[in-house]
């Protein structure tokens, strides 16, 4: 399955647009990128996913790169609520794995 | 309603004992998961179950033994509970297997083994 790499923290003034790198350089022609976030302990919360395209939903934006070895998610308006670890998750095509890895912790400043 | 839930939340208990968790989903999904989130807050999954089968098994412990009675429950029976145990324990559900299926998780349930 492709790894992903992430940045460990990154800081984002209330209000201001939240771009969270991911590195899959490693990935597969079908294999899915998906976005998650965990706010304290609970459980991991859907945000948004793609496989080639750009994808926007209510929550956030995601742009993959053309050679689709990266990819950035977009919270266009960082609130509080919004602190959180995301996860970059690089989906299989087989073998039904959702591997999580480090996770970069975002903290939204007032 | 609460879309995949777990029972407890939280579960306090001491080595040796044997316990058990349940979890729930109400989505009609096919396919249902525990994962593990350790201290160091990496989650790793255990188990996949899709339509009551066994898919995926992590290299868990015998001790761990996930049961499916249908395709709405997966619940996780642990024998002989160790320290290393404790950690939060996440349900989670998706409609099957494809890659494009996103995961729903449950809440959490937070072991501690004294």
């Amino acid at each position: 399955d492709a790894k992903t790499t992430q940045p460990p923290s990154m800081d984002c003034a209330e209000g201001r647009a939240a771009n969270l790198p991911c590195n899959h350089s490693t990935i597969s022609g079908n294999e899915y990128v998906y976005w998650y976030r965990q706010i304290h302990s609970q459980g991991p919360q859907y945000i948004i996913h793609g496989l080639k395209n750009n994808e926007t939903n209510e929550m956030a934006s995601l742009i993959i790169t053309e050679d689709r070895k990266s990819s950035t998610l977009i919270l266009p308006h960082a609130t509080l609520r919004d602190t959180a670890v995301y996860y970059c998750i690089v989906r299989a095509m087989t073998g039904n794995q959702f591997y999580f890895g480090t996770g970069t912790s975002l903290t939204v400043i007032p | 309603d609460t879309a995949v839930s777990q029972t407890p939340k939280y579960l306090v208990t001491q080595m040796g004992n044997d316990k058990s968790i349940k979890c729930e989903q109400n989505l009609g999904h096919d396919t249902m998961y525990w994962y593990k989130q350790d201290s160091k807050k990496f989650l790793k999954i255990m188990f996949s179950y899709n339509n009551k089968e066994l898919i995926i098994n992590e290299t868990v412990p015998n001790r761990f033994s996930p049961k499916s009675p249908d395709k709405a429950h997966l619940n996780l029976h642990i024998n002989s509970l160790e320290l290393g145990d404790s950690a939060v324990y996440f349900c989670a559900s998706s409609q099957g297997v494809l890659p494009s299926e996103k995961l729903f998780f449950g809440s959490g349930t937070q072991l501690s083994v004294l």
